[in-house]
């Protein structure tokens, strides 16, 4: 069955810093993956999405994701922080009709 | 841009008292879907709703909980008898398609729900 399992509940990074999210899933089959983040008292926006069409994927406020199928992993990134990343993320699969989502990284960023 | 909307935006009832949420998908959208996070926790899918039935339910969604779509434009979900557990966020989402061939699920806003 798909899951998801994200690394660190909590994860904080200095302004400027990279921004490393860590996500594994585990599939029978080839998944089609998700990064979702939810700003205080709102809801999930959707970030960027994997579909199989490349390994590298882009998304928007400059993240990305890269799917590697020897690691199991999708992590996410972003080159530099900025305070306005500070946020809950949440990494997620596609199994049938809905997703399931990761226990969620919620990230600080310090001045 | 074309988004989900949900009303209320907080809800607070007695515990024994029916509530109903109600969700407002992209007009264009077949697949409706609820969700709910408890305070603290994940994202926990609840059912998913086309062509007028349920598609697929998960374990949580009990006899408590009945999903509709009474025009062709809102899709509620209703708890017969709030228990103090059901106190979480509550999320609609559509999708033009199935998530398994990676359409997207478009959330709402969320419904914060608490039962006293």
């Amino acid at each position: 069955a798909q899951s998801v399992t994200q690394l660190g509940s909590h994860v904080s990074v200095s302004e400027g810093a990279l921004v490393l999210l860590r996500c594994n899933y585990s599939s029978s089959v080839p998944p089609y993956l998700f990064w979702y983040v939810q700003y205080p008292n709102q809801g999930l926006q959707l970030l960027l999405k994997y579909t199989s069409a490349a390994t590298l994927v882009k998304g928007i406020n400059g993240f990305e994701a890269e799917f590697k199928k020897s690691e199991t992993s999708f992590h996410l990134t972003k080159p530099s922080a900025h305070m306005s990343d500070a946020a809950e993320y949440f990494c997620a699969v596609s199994l049938d009709d809905k997703i399931i989502f990761g226990k969620g990284t919620r990230l600080h960023i310090l001045p | 841009e074309p988004e989900v909307t949900q009303t209320p935006s907080h809800q607070v009832t007695q515990m024994g008292q029916e509530v109903i949420l109600r969700c407002v998908p992209i007009s264009n959208h077949l697949y409706f879907y609820w969700y709910r996070q408890i305070l603290g926790q994940k994202v926990e899918f609840l059912v998913s709703f086309y062509n007028n039935e349920i598609s697929e339910k998960s374990e949580i969604f009990d006899d408590q909980f009945s999903v509709e779509r009474p025009d062709g434009s809102n899709f509620t979900l209703k708890i017969r008898s709030t228990k103090l557990e059901d106190s979480a966020m509550y999320f609609c989402a559509s999708s033009g398609g199935l998530a398994v061939v990676y359409n997207e699920q478009f959330f709402g806003p969320g419904t914060r729900l608490t039962v006293l």
